[in-house]
């Protein structure tokens, strides 16, 4: 069981767009800024998003980040079918002083 | 170009011990804080451990504390993961990942496979 909820599948088509959300609480996203990564298979994670919206040097602007309240998103405009991958979020929770993760969300380009 | 290579991984038996590397290049290694995170078989991402860049703090996932012991050595720019009485359940490939501020991670390894099996 995660401490962040993201959904385990999301799907679109080619050229479309999608959103994955991340949900957690006042101890972790609430009160710290959120990052997101994306893992093709059999590789290692990669940045997309830090700071709730910044993006690395590097990742195209199809990619952006939002964050409100206890919640946030990753959106991907443009969907190509090598997008298809595991995104996962994450942040610090300073009850746990620990760096928690979701459970990671398997986008599907149809 | 920053590298962060993993090394020390393989199969040990349930309570036996392991040390993994991560041996880095291309950045200015003694300023930037270091973690060490991993993926169990078929599993989502677990953040393990975390050092400060100069050592002062140290930080663990509940599962690892008293068994794991994160270092680094800035003279080496290299950082490490000492693991101890070592489960089944720590099977997973070992991450070491770079950290400019705010609790993420900008430069990963290729990871390490460590398989804990009797």
């Amino acid at each position: 069981q995660s401490v962040l909820t993201q959904p385990p599948s999301v799907s679109a088509a080619p050229g479309q767009k999608v959103t994955i959300s991340c949900s957690g609480s006042s101890s972790n996203i609430g009160n710290n800024y959120v990052s997101w990564y994306r893992q093709l298979p059999g590789t290692a994670p990669k940045l997309l998003i830090y700071d709730n919206d910044k993006r690395p040097s590097g990742i195209p602007d199809r990619f952006s980040g939002s964050k409100s309240g206890t919640s946030a998103t990753l959106g991907i405009t443009g969907l190509q079918t090598g997008d298809e991958a595991d995104y996962y979020c994450g942040t610090w929770d300073s009850s746990l002083t620990a760096v928690v993760f979701g459970g990671g969300t398997k986008l599907t380009v149809l | 170009q920053v590298q962060l290579v993993e090394s020390g991984g393989g199969v040990v038996h349930p309570g036996g011990s392991l040390r993994l590397s991560c041996t880095t290049s291309e950045f200015t290694f003694s300023i930037y804080g270091m973690h060490w995170l991993r993926q169990a078989p078929g599993k989502g991402l677990e953040w393990v451990a975390f050092v400060r860049y100069d050592s002062s703090a140290k930080y663990y996932t509940e599962s690892v504390k008293g068994r794991f012991t994160i270092s680094r050595d800035n003279s080496k720019n290299t950082m490490y993961l000492q693991m101890n009485t070592l489960r089944v359940e720590d099977t997973a490939v070992y991450y070491c990942a770079k950290s400019p501020s705010n609790w993420y991670f900008d430069v990963w390894g290729r990871g390490t496979l460590v398989t804990v099996s009797s």
